[in-house]
């Protein structure tokens, strides 16, 4: 079974800019959720989105975005890229039930300069 | 704020020695999950202890919860290079499956 995918895998973009990550959860999990990883961190939880819904969101400013897809695909956007901003963002999806285990993809590498 | 201090941050070793790694709170979690990153992926699972006083054995590892559920810790044990890598230690709390908080992560390096 495919594994979650998200892509691109790397991405340069300047400050001002509009990014758009995506991610496709591993087939039967319909919770997908959206973490951000600085350098020398750990994740940290921005969104996550279950049939569609958002159903969490951590402390990011309104920049960041996100959506689910009938097909439980999941799009995360940044509008006015700062600095700040990069990091590994990486996606997970789950079944949403207690101490089901996050299944992470290989992340997003965005840079902004 | 649910916080989860990681420590080492970290930690270079000989193969074959034994470490230990810790995860401490102030909140009660109602899960505790322990993951591994290596170098351009993400956190595969590794663990998952529920139960206060839980112990759970993966090979040479060995995962602990507290009797509070509080706090967790990682043992290893005769490390091999293979071990090398990030260990992320990541708290559930009720009702908040999907969103878990990370520490900030034990970077281990096992030289031969």
């Amino acid at each position: 079974d495919a594994g979650v995918t998200q892509s691109p895998t790397h991405l340069i973009k300047t400050r001002g800019q509009h990014v758009t990550l995506r991610c496709s959860p591993i087939s039967g999990h319909k919770s997908v959720s959206w973490y951000q990883q600085v350098l020398g961190q750990g994740p940290q939880f921005i969104f996550q989105y279950y049939e569609k819904e958002e159903r969490g969101r951590g402390n990011f400013p309104d920049r960041f975005s996100a959506r689910q897809f009938p097909n439980y695909s999941s799009e995360l956007n940044v509008n006015a890229l700062l600095l700040g901003d990069s990091a590994l963002y990486l996606c997970a999806s789950s079944y949403l039930r207690d101490f089901s285990p996050l299944h992470f993809g290989n992340g997003t590498r965005l840079t902004v300069t | 704020t649910q916080l989860l201090e990681q420590s080492p941050q970290f930690l270079s070793i000989q193969e074959g020695e034994n470490l230990t790694v810790y995860c401490n709170s102030s909140s009660v979690f109602s899960s505790l999950q322990w993951y591994r990153q290596e170098p351009g992926e993400g956190p595969v699972l590794l663990v998952t202890v529920v139960t206060g006083g839980e112990v759970k054995k993966l090979k040479r590892l060995t995962f602990q919860f507290g009797d509070a559920r509080k706090d967790s810790s990682l043992h290893i044990t005769a490390a091999q290079p293979g071990d090398t890598g990030l260990y992320l230690c990541a708290g559930e709390y009720g009702g908040s499956q999907g969103n878990l908080i990370f520490g900030k992560g034990t970077k281990l390096s096992v030289k031969p």
